[in-house]
Parts: structure tokens; sequence; C-alpha cells
């Protein structure tokens, strides 16, 4: 299921500026998680955020979660061609079994 | 370094034929996941297994079956491919508070 919306769909910054990215979900969650993949490949887990935490950060990544709006972004500091993929938010919903519910992802491409 | 191994990155099979995609784990994880990946369509989930032998669909599963009879070792079988089945097909295991995901197996049925 999915629950997550994610915007923007696409995103395309020069290397060296910041990348933001949203996430908006539906439910009640325990915990906010974001995922990178880059292409062809399978998705890697990045960060996770506890409903209870507001702000969450590491190395160049920082997390928000506002769970008075449902929501969180994920801000990706001092970019790096590297960092082009795409990025995926998944929330373990409080009625959830066993699932994650997935966003439908933000594709990031950094321009050298 | 803990892993998911996905057996094939890349398949190609023929209308109709039975297909296998296997999953190996070695994290000693209960819950073990199906996805496929379609653009446009995100993750959608297949089946999941949250113990050996236990299975659950998931919200796509017309078409497939899976199998665990290790713990370990997670299969989605496709009984009679069809070439609405082409796509990525990503398994993980983990719990709700992170997933490992494989590398993927691009399925092209033909």
């Amino acid at each position: 299921s999915q629950q997550g919306e994610e915007d923007p769909q696409a995103l395309s910054i020069q290397e060296g500026e910041n990348a933001t990215m949203n996430c908006s979900y539906k439910t009640s969650i325990n915990n906010l998680q974001w995922y990178r993949q880059n292409s062809g490949r399978g998705l890697v887990h990045l960060i996770l955020i506890r409903s209870n935490e507001r702000e969450k950060h590491s190395g160049r990544l920082r997390v928000t979660l506002d769970t008075s709006k449902k929501s969180s972004s994920l801000l990706i500091t001092a970019s790096r061609a590297a960092d082009t993929a795409s990025y995926f938010c998944a929330t373990d919903g409080q009625d959830s079994n066993y699932q994650l519910i997935w966003g439908a992802g933000t594709k990031l491409i950094i321009k050298p | 370094d803990v892993k998911v191994t996905q057996s094939s990155r890349y398949l190609v099979k023929r209308t109709g034929e039975k297909v296998f995609l296997e999953c190996v784990q070695d994290m000693d994880h209960e819950n073990m996941f199906w996805y496929r990946q379609d653009p446009g369509l995100g993750l959608r989930l297949i089946y999941f297994s949250y113990d050996v032998k236990m299975k659950e669909k998931g919200d796509i599963p017309e078409g497939y079956s899976v199998s665990r009879e290790k713990k370990e070792r997670f299969s989605l079988i496709l009984e009679s491919a069809s070439t609405n089945q082409t796509s990525m097909y990503l398994c993980a295991s983990g719990r709700n508070y992170g997933y490992t995901f494989g590398s993927g197996t691009r399925l092209t049925v033909v």
C-alpha cells in the first residue's frame, strides 16, 4: 500500500546546492524512514526518525518530522553528483502489520 | 556486511514459463518481502512472510505465489509468466525500523 506522497516528483539542481524533498502521509505513525535508490538497484536505508522526534541529522542529511501536519522533509546539503538517485519515504504506521508503507519517490538529479 | 541476495540481476523468460525468483538473507530476520517496481507506480507489495512457512498477500498477489521453507530464503514464483509481469522485482528483509533490500531482478517476459 502507498500512503505517502512525495514532492517534488523530480528535482534537478547544481552540484553544491541543497536539495529538499517532502513526504506526506495519512495515518498515525511509529516512525518514518528515508531510503535512496540508485538507478536499477535496490533501496538503501538512510535515516529513521521516530514519531516523538522533530529533527534528526546524519552527515549531510537532515530530516524533519511534523506529526501535526503528517509530513516530513529530507534535506541534503552541499549536494554531490553521487547523490543523484531516487529518494523514498516509508512509514511504520501504528496500525500496520509488519509492513512499511511507501511514498512514490522523488527523482533527484545533481548537475555537475 | 549484512546482505540480501537475489539470485539474478537480469532474467528473460517466455510467456507461459514458470519462473522462480530467489532471495536469501543472512541477518536472521523473521520478516521478508517481495515488491515489484514499475515506473510511475512506486513500490507495490506482492507477498510477505513473517516466519517460516507463513505468508501474507500484499497489494498485488494475483499471478504470484511464494515459498518460505527456511528462514533465510524467500522465493517468488510466477506460475505462468505473462508480459504484464515484466518489471523490477525487489526482495527485502527486516523489521519496521528498517529494511535491507537486495539489488533487484529485472525480469522481462517475451
